[in-house]
């Protein structure tokens, strides 16, 4: 079992349309958790972190951690073509924190 | 540079032959990663630079993979004897932040290699 699982879709939405992106981790020592944002043949951008439990807010972008599910989320609100690419969750441990451990990765695709 | 720099972009390499890869990062960037991401997966961890120093080297998957930060700035990714699959793309990340958080790290746009 991977420590970090995600649904890799592919995702498909018209433009404007909330889109909601998930991921669930196995590991209770994961404190910092992140999503990267990757286009094709680039490497990944780092879009939000979050440290523990809650919401953080970024423009269109919305970031949830529930630890208490294991459960992390990312919100797109009005979403446009630009953001079509690649999402990738991944998390941190809390103490030996040098390695980030990332989902697989979910394609999504915003329909003009 | 602005940003982190990885060359070559695109190796083809034939089985059993050496490769090394390069990562030049960040000016000033204290940790640099090293990330190996298969077709449709996610990037897992190779090694990781804290200055010079090899702290972790836990994701190597084998002997073969060797790597290197002698001055504490630029880092080469050796690859020996390549095997079909190794395979794959390697991104090189680097983060200014000495401490362990290193949340915002910054990733080249990686080397794909093919072995042949």
């Amino acid at each position: 079992q991977k420590e970090v699982e995600q649904d890799p879709g592919p995702l498909s939405v018209p433009e404007g349309a909330i889109v909601s992106l998930n991921c669930t981790y196995s590991n209770s020592a994961f404190q910092y958790f992140m999503w990267y944002r990757q286009y094709s043949r680039k490497g990944p951008e780092l879009l939000m972190y979050t440290y523990s439990s809650g919401n953080k807010e970024d423009g269109r972008f919305t970031a949830q951690v529930d630890k208490s599910s294991k459960y992390i989320s990312l919100f797109i609100r009005d979403s446009q073509p630009s953001d079509s690419a690649t999402y990738l969750c991944a998390s941190q441990r809390r103490v030996t924190g040098n390695q980030f451990y990332f989902g697989t990765g979910t394609s999504l695709t915003v329909i003009p | 540079g602005a940003g982190v720099s990885q060359s070559p972009r695109y190796k083809v390499a034939k089985r059993g032959q050496d490769v090394a890869l390069r990562c030049d990062p960040i000016s000033g960037h204290v940790s640099l990663f090293w990330y190996q991401q298969a077709l449709g997966q996610g990037p897992e961890f190779l090694t990781y630079f804290q200055n010079e120093a090899q702290l972790d080297k836990s994701g190597l998957p084998s002997d073969r993979f060797f790597a290197e930060r002698p001055e504490g700035s630029v880092s080469t990714l050796k690859i020996q004897r390549t095997q079909q699959e190794d395979s794959a793309v390697y991104l090189c990340a680097s983060s200014s932040r000495q401490d362990s958080r290193n949340t915002e790290a910054f990733f080249g746009q990686g080397t794909r290699l093919t072995v042949v």
